[in-house]
């Protein structure tokens, strides 16, 4: 597997199910992402991981909820969805250089996880 | 606050031809801009970006793009277009002040007829 995994491709969920979306990535990086692809709708951070702390959270509901095991595996976990939640979910990955938080990496994405709320 | 917007939501465009795909942008420190892909059903594929030095930056499938400080402007450009490079476009923005998250235009669908 080279770049940035993601499974399930494509998941359908019921409003009270519980799933995990997982995220991999074979490059080396240190900071994981997840974005959020909706129809018509530009795309959305909901979380910045970097070095496996969570830096950035961007109002996102709490039925969303992100763990970084290690800074290869990033899980974007789902309990009572809505289905206005149905979308694609990008993870993305990049490596943060000596300028930290100032520097100006490049965030390579997955395929993403097409997921329908029903 | 930071934003991209994209003016156009489709560009169409003979094979063989030009293209400019527009993306200006709003940053409250100095900017880094990107370029990405996206084909049906796949995620993003990096093109290009701008950090610092040289307006005109080269990237990947013969893609580039201008930066223009005083219009904030990062168009998209390629001389010759392929039918292969029909594809929805998204310019991003951060900006140097230690935020981490991309901000993405709302995306240009470019369609190369033959």
């Amino acid at each position: 597997e080279t770049g940035v995994t993601q499974t399930p491709r494509h998941l359908v969920m019921g409003m009270t199910n519980k799933k995990s979306l997982k995220c991999e990535q074979h490059l080396g990086h240190n900071a994981m992402y997840w974005y959020k692809q909706s129809a018509k709708k530009p795309l959305e951070l909901m979380f910045v991981y970097s070095l496996e702390e969570r830096v950035e959270n961007n109002s996102v509901p709490s039925r969303f909820s992100p763990e970084c095991p290690n800074s290869s595996h990033l899980f974007l976990h789902l309990h009572t969805l809505q289905p206005e939640d149905s979308a694609l979910y990008l993870c993305a990955s990049s490596q943060v250089l000596s300028g930290g938080r100032f520097s100006p990496d490049t965030q390579y994405f997955g395929p993403g996880t097409r997921l329908t709320v029903l | 606050a930071q934003s991209v917007a994209q003016p156009e939501d489709q560009v169409n465009v003979a094979e063989g031809n030009p293209l400019t795909v527009k993306c200006t942008y709003s940053v409250s420190g100095n900017p880094y801009l990107f370029w990405y892909v996206q084909y049906p059903n796949r995620g993003l594929q990096f093109l290009l970006k701008y950090i610092t030095g040289d307006n005109l930056v080269k990237g990947s499938y013969g893609f580039e793009a201008e930066f223009n400080k005083s219009q904030t402007s990062f168009h998209l450009k390629k001389p010759s277009a392929l039918v292969s490079d029909s594809a929805l476009y998204f310019c991003a923005v951060r900006d140097d002040t230690g935020r981490r998250a991309l901000t993405f235009g709302s995306g240009t669908r470019l369609q190369v007829q033959p």
